[in-house]
């Protein structure tokens, strides 16, 4: 049930753009996404209901298409301070969460 | 600070020893998870609380590790007759309960697990 989660790594300069997608095989009934710094615990970014929605934070959105059971994660504008690996995290109805194997994020000025 | 909190942040021990690691959720979040990870993957689900309850187990938890929220605050995860494959960083979250599968979950710092 773990969701795939692409690309894998990404290296960005400060300023450009990036897109994070994230899919899964089983019916979705929300996408979470966090973000984790190296030896730091995951942070939350934010949550998409089902129901297809968009959310924006700043200059991080996300979209949720649940008829595809996709979520893709957009960092528009990238600063320094994005870099990370960013998780998404599904729920198919049961009380946890099935985490990707995450991406990770590598701003450079 | 009133995150959520682990204790201890490290643990080294030898193989066949047992260990127990504590969390502290959120003081008004009712919902309480255990995830191990380990490196370069996501965090894995290990068991659930609702309150004192535990709700939900993941069959990643073999018969040697035990989890209790006893009064529905704090929590321990336990570890019996450690192995080297449990070695890994082991995860606490906390959450409020909302509408269901809309609950961030807030995570501790993690307890990093050295199995020699």
């Amino acid at each position: 049930q773990q969701p795939v989660q692409s690309p894998q790594a990404v290296i960005l300069r400060e300023g450009e753009d990036a897109v994070i997608n994230c899919s899964s095989s089983k019916a979705l009934y929300s996408v979470h996404w966090y973000r984790q710094k190296h030896g730091e615990a995951p942070v939350f970014l934010m949550i998409l209901l089902k129901g297809g929605e968009q959310k924006g934070h700043d200059k991080i959105s996300a979209s949720f298409n649940e008829k595809k059971q996709q979520s893709s994660l957009y960092l528009t504008a990238s600063q320094l301070s994005y870099s990370g690996t960013y998780f998404c995290g599904t729920h198919t109805g049961a009380n946890n969460l099935f985490f990707g194997t995450g991406t990770r994020l590598t701003v450079i000025p | 600070d009133t995150g959520v909190s682990q204790d201890p942040r490290h643990k080294i021990t030898k193989r066949g020893q047992n260990v127990t690691f504590r969390c502290d959720p959120i003081s008004e979040h009712n919902r309480l998870y255990w995830y191990r990870q380990t490196l370069g993957q996501g965090p894995e689900f290990l068991t659930y609380f609702q309150n004192e309850a535990q709700l939900e187990k993941s069959r990643l938890l073999s018969d040697r590790f035990s989890a209790e929220r006893p009064k529905g605050s704090f929590s321990t995860l336990e570890i019996q007759r450690t192995e080297q494959g449990d070695s890994a960083m082991y995860l606490c979250a906390s959450s409020p309960r909302r509408i269901a599968g809309a609950n961030e979950q807030f995570f501790g710092p993690g307890t990093r697990l050295t199995v020699l």
